[in-house]
């Protein structure tokens, strides 16, 4: 039981290039999201998704579209990178219950040139 | 989602109590306290959790006061391991959408 993985664990781009950011989880959670965190910042949420075929704007979706065509995998793509979207992102999941237990993976450190 | 409001910085010494405070005076009847904490470049680890009373697991105790207006996370013998940004969240039960992380608690263990 891996957990939440995130693939790449690091990446640099230059601006204007595009790259899909993979998130995978095990646990046969219904609910999925994406968050960046910048420096000295909480998190803020991107995207989520409730379920396999749906997703929804979070905090700040600006830039960044996602995909969730099977229940285990949550994808986000940056089309045209800018130096505004170098961060860390994470990817959580959760069961849909009543509860707020988030499971998170361990982050992908993104850098825009 | 009620506000919460929590100190910037604490230290605690290796081994003894740590007791970090959250403020929330607007909670309503239906929202919940969860903490979590984010070690280092690690993304956020689930701690705890509770409604009204007063809540224990393996890694920390949750006290809630009567009026629920504030409630306090005790690691009750706090490691080097333990320093980390922790992050005090009130939330409906069963929302679907996303946890609001402030900036948190930076907790510091010293030797």
């Amino acid at each position: 039981n891996a957990g939440v993985t995130q693939t790449p664990k690091f990446r640099v781009l230059k601006t204007g290039q595009s790259m899909t950011l993979l998130c995978a989880q095990d646990m046969n959670h219904e609910y999925m999201y994406w968050y960046r965190q910048d420096p000295g910042m909480g998190l803020r949420l991107i995207h989520y998704s409730v379920g396999e075929g749906t997703t929804a704007k979070g905090e700040v979706p600006d830039g960044y579209n996602v995909s969730r065509l099977k229940k285990q995998n949550f994808l986000l793509g940056l089309e045209s990178a800018a130096p505004s979207q170098t961060s860390v992102y994470f990817c959580a999941s959760r069961e849909w219950t009543a509860q707020e237990t988030q499971y998170f993976g361990p982050g992908t450190r993104l850098l825009v040139l | 989602d009620a506000k919460t409001t929590q100190p910037p910085s604490m230290d605690c010494a290796e081994g003894r109590a740590a007791n970090l405070p959250c403020n929330h005076s607007t909670i309503s009847g239906n929202e919940y306290v969860y903490w979590y904490r984010q070690i280092h470049s690690q993304g956020p680890q689930y701690i705890i959790h509770g409604l009204k009373n007063n809540e224990t697991n393996e890694m920390a105790s949750l006290i809630i006061t009567e009026d629920r207006k504030s409630s306090t996370l005790i690691l009750p013998h706090a490691t080097l391991r333990d320093t980390a940004v922790y992050y005090c969240i009130v939330r409906v039960g069963g929302s679907q959408g996303n946890l609001i992380f402030g900036k948190g608690t930076k907790l510091s263990v010293k030797p």
